[in-house]
């Protein structure tokens, strides 16, 4: 099955610097690339996708890049403010159904 | 839109118990999938139906667990006994099956065996 590996497991950075969280996947017949963003003790929240007929997306001050040929994909935020302050989830979904696999998740500290 | 609605929020309860959670999806999605999260495991995938149709469930870890959906607007995931080990929060999750939609997670519910 698919598997999904997430680096780093924690990330600190200054407000207004950027931060980069990288993952990659196993299974080459994925094609659906979610990242999810969870505030301590809520729900994961769905921040951003890619598709794999698509190569980069950008939402304001997120973007997410994805290299079908290496099997990876990376989420930029840029600015940080403190509200960016979470455990970001990379998944995804391959042509077995509906199913995602999620990584193991990264901490993000911004520091003011 | 409510959103993906479970019940309890919070349960604690002493092991050997049975404990039910309980999931309403979004209206008009088809597709319910079962999460378990924990600091250790992360956050892995259950079991999850498609039309009321149980679909993948290689993720339960043991026959204490089982999950029904009995209709389209409803899902229980049931532990039975109840173990510490099964401590953790568990979310529902919904979304359209077709084209791969994002999948809407509900609040949780925060289990404590005891």
């Amino acid at each position: 099955g698919e598997n999904v590996e997430q680096h780093p497991s924690t990330l600190s950075v200054q407000e207004g610097d950027s931060a980069v969280i990288k993952c990659t996947y196993s299974d080459s017949a994925s094609n659906y690339f979610p990242w999810y963003k969870q505030e301590l003790g809520k729900r994961p929240q769905l921040i951003i996708d890619i598709r794999s007929n698509v190569g980069e997306k950008k939402d304001q001050r997120i973007a997410v890049t994805l290299n079908k040929t290496a099997k990876h994909f990376s989420l930029h935020i840029t600015e940080t403010q403190p509200e960016d302050s979470a455990v970001y989830f990379c998944a995804a979904s391959g042509a077995a159904g509906n199913k995602l696999t999620f990584g193991g998740g990264t901490r993000v500290l911004v520091k003011p | 839109d409510a959103g993906v609605i479970q019940s309890p929020r919070h349960e604690v309860t002493e092991m050997g118990q049975e404990v039910t959670l309980r999931c309403k999806p979004i209206s008009g999605h088809n597709s319910l999938f079962w999460y378990r999260q924990t600091m250790m495991r992360g956050l892995e995938l259950l079991i999850y139906f498609n039309n009321n149709v149980p679909i993948d469930d290689s993720g339960m870890p043991e026959d204490r667990f089982s999950a029904k959906m009995p209709n389209a607007s409803f899902s229980t995931l049931k532990i039975q006994p109840s173990e510490p080990r099964d401590s953790a929060v568990y979310f529902c999750a919904s979304n359209p099956e077709a084209g791969h939609q994002p999948q809407h997670f509900g609040d949780g519910t925060r289990l404590s065996i005891l």
